[in-house]
């Protein structure tokens, strides 16, 4: 049974830090997502990572996946308040339905 | 932008009574999806339909059916709700199986009382 595992599951950080959250899953998965979740609201895309070694960037969010270890990273770049939320991976295969998704990070940035 | 929208962000109900979640999607996605949001349990899968009339059970089904008429559109049914249902429910949809990089567009979700 696929399994995705995130931590730290809170982290609560200062302004201009940086930090990982890590997302290891069990079996092989073809496509890793992360979404971002806002208090009270919906789950918002970030990334889509395809393949070994993809690399995306957004602003001050960098992730990254590695195949072969079964583990993908939201880097965070000298944070900011506005990347306070709840952080998510999920993990798919294809030709099926199932998204597996982790626990969720819950970040909060201090000023 | 894919927009899918959850008819009702709050409800209260009493134990027993029959629940509806309603959810439309306005880009012809074939594929819609119910999930349950618990905390430190993530998003589990209740229900999902692959086109209109079709259904598969998820991981927690249990206490759940669900109704998809129109491709648009994918409802919830919580045929006599308990308390343990209280929880945040959220729908979803993407565009068919061999397309893209099958992203998921969620609606804002419902969140749902029992007393």
């Amino acid at each position: 049974e696929l399994k995705v595992e995130q931590n730290p599951l809170f982290l609560s950080m200062q302004e201009g830090k940086n930090y990982t959250i890590y997302c290891n899953y069990s079996t092989t998965s073809d496509r890793l997502y992360w979404y971002r979740q806002d208090p009270g609201k919906s789950l918002e895309s970030l990334f889509v990572l395809l393949s070994n070694g993809a690399v995306k960037q957004e602003g001050r969010l960098m992730a990254s996946l590695d195949t072969k270890a079964r583990l993908s990273t939201l880097h965070i770049t000298a944070a900011v308040h506005d990347l306070s939320a709840t952080y998510f991976c999920a993990v798919y295969t294809s030709g099926t339905y199932k998204y597996i998704f982790g626990t969720g990070t819950r970040l909060k940035v201090l000023a | 932008d894919v927009k899918v929208t959850q008819s009702s962000r709050y409800l209260v109900k009493r134990t027993g009574e029959k629940v509806f979640l309603e959810c439309v999607q306005d880009m012809d996605h074939e594929n819609m999806f119910w999930y349950r949001q618990d905390p430190g349990l993530g998003l589990r899968l209740i229900y999902f339909s692959y086109d209109v009339k079709m259904k598969e059970k998820g991981d927690i089904p249990e206490g759940y059916s669900v109704s998809r008429e129109k491709k648009e559109r994918f409802s919830l049914i919580l045929e006599s709700a308990s308390t343990n249902q209280t929880s945040m429910y959220l729908c979803a949809s993407r565009s068919g199986i061999h397309s893209g990089a099958n992203v998921l567009t969620f609606g804002a979700g419902s969140r749902l009382t029992v007393l």
